[in-house]
This record gives C-alpha cells, sequence and structure tokens, in this order.
C-alpha cells in the first residue's frame, strides 16, 4: 500500500506571497492532520480534517488553512508569507477506528520564504 | 494543555552499547503514547506506541518502551544499538479525542559509532 504523498516537496517564495502545499493520505486513510517542523519550535499541530470537515485546530494564525476533498485529498494554504514560516510542512493521515489516533507521515514539504 | 520533554538532545554511543531515550509528558488524562524515528533524509516513521494494556511494549528494530503511569513516562530503550540506528527520534502524546494533535518532543539526535 502507498504511503502518504505529498506535493511539492520543495518550494521557494518571497514573502507576501501565497502558497498551496497537498497531500494525498494512505488509501482508506480518511484523516488527515498536518503539522510544522521548525528548527526552533520543533513539530507543532497546525489543524485535523477529517471527512472534508475541520476536526481539530492548533495554535496558528488565520494565515494558515486548509481544506479536505471527497476523496480525502488534503490542501493546506499559507497566505502572506512571513519569512518565519519557512519550515518543513508534515502531513499525516490516519485510520478511523480503533487505531484512529496512530498518524502516518509524509515525506514533507520544504518550504522556504525569501 | 499537554508538553512533552525529552531529556537528551544528543546522545552518541558505540556499536552494541544500549540505549535508553527518556521521555516525559504533563497531561493528567487519558493518553496514547509514541515513539517515532527519522532517519537521515527519510521521513518520520512509528517506531512504536502505548494505547493501553501491558506497559512494556515493543516495536520495529528491536526497540522497546516502557509506560510508567506513576511517573508520567514513556521511555524508549534497546539492549543493543546498530550503526543504522543513527537517527532523530521524537517522543509523542496524543489526548483522548486528538483534540490538540500529536504533541512532539524536542527530539533526541542519536549517533552511534561504528
Amino acid at each position: 500500500k502507498a504511503g502518504v504523498t505529498q506535493t511539492p516537496r520543495y518550494l521557494i517564495k518571497t514573502r507576501g506571497q501565497q502558497v498551496t502545499l497537498s497531500c494525498s493520505p494512505i488509501s482508506g486513510h480518511r484523516s488527515v492532520s498536518w503539522y510544522q517542523q521548525t528548527p526552533g519550535q520543533g513539530l507543532q499541530f497546525l489543524f485535523e480534517y477529517f471527512s472534508e470537515t475541520q476536526r481539530n485546530k492548533g495554535n496558528f494564525p488565520g494565515r494558515f488553512s486548509g481544506r479536505q476533498f471527497s476523496n480525502s485529498r488534503s490542501e493546506m494554504n499559507v497566505s502572506t508569507l512571513e519569512l518565519g514560516d519557512s519550515a518543513l510542512y508534515l502531513c499525516a493521515s490516519s485510520l478511523e477506528g480503533l487505531d484512529s489516533e496512530t498518524q502516518y507521515f509524509g515525506p514533507g514539504t520544504r518550504l522556504l520564504v525569501l | 494543555a499537554q508538553s512533552v520533554s525529552q531529556h537528551n538532545h544528543h546522545v552518541i554511543l558505540s556499536e552494541a552499547a544500549s540505549l535508553e531515550l527518556g521521555c516525559n509528558y504533563s497531561y493528567g488524562g487519558t493518553v496514547n503514547l509514541f515513539w517515532y524515528v527519522q532517519y537521515p533524509g527519510q521521513h518520520l516513521q512509528l517506531l512504536l506506541k502505548y494505547f493501553s494494556g501491558d506497559p512494556l511494549v515493543k516495536g520495529i528494530k528491536g526497540f522497546e518502551a516502557e509506560f510508567i503511569k506513576s511517573k508520567f513516562s514513556f521511555n524508549l530503550r534497546k539492549p543493543s544499538v546498530q550503526w543504522s540506528d543513527t537517527a532523530e527520534y521524537f517522543c509523542a502524546v496524543i489526548s483522548g479525542g486528538g483534540a490538540d494533535g500529536l504533541t512532539f518532543g524536542k527530539g533526541t539526535h542519536l549517533i552511534i559509532q561504528p
């Protein structure tokens, strides 16, 4: 079974621009979560989507948003990029049911904001 | 809010040495606990997890962890490390319902010298 895939793998943007990242979960997984990884703050939870609805949200500003499609694929958008948004953005998927809290991670999208 | 503390940020061991990485969490309710590993150039992979039952859990590649509820700890162990265990290790916790997503420790960078 294919793992979580994320596109693009690398991205360079300038301050003020916006960016959209994409994530395809493991087949059959309906929950998708997003995390930001930086050297200073480590891994931080952004939000979780399930059945096209945001189910949980971390402590990030409104510039960070996401959505989920009917096929469980998810996108994350960051508007008005700041230098501090440079990070590795990780997507994770999980299977609903008894093991719903085990998350499987993709390779990430490395975003550099200049 | 939950938090996770990993005591050692950098650990250097020789092959065949025994390993123990400390992890403590702060949350008063029911939690599920995880150890993830990130090998150089690879994505986060699940090493092992604890949900309930036997507090000693075994994972992949000979790793195990012990959940001690009274100490809020979930330490990772391996009796004899190999050079291929060189990686970054993350302890993570998620509370019942997953409202805050996975909360990660800062990680431990483990280097195994041949």
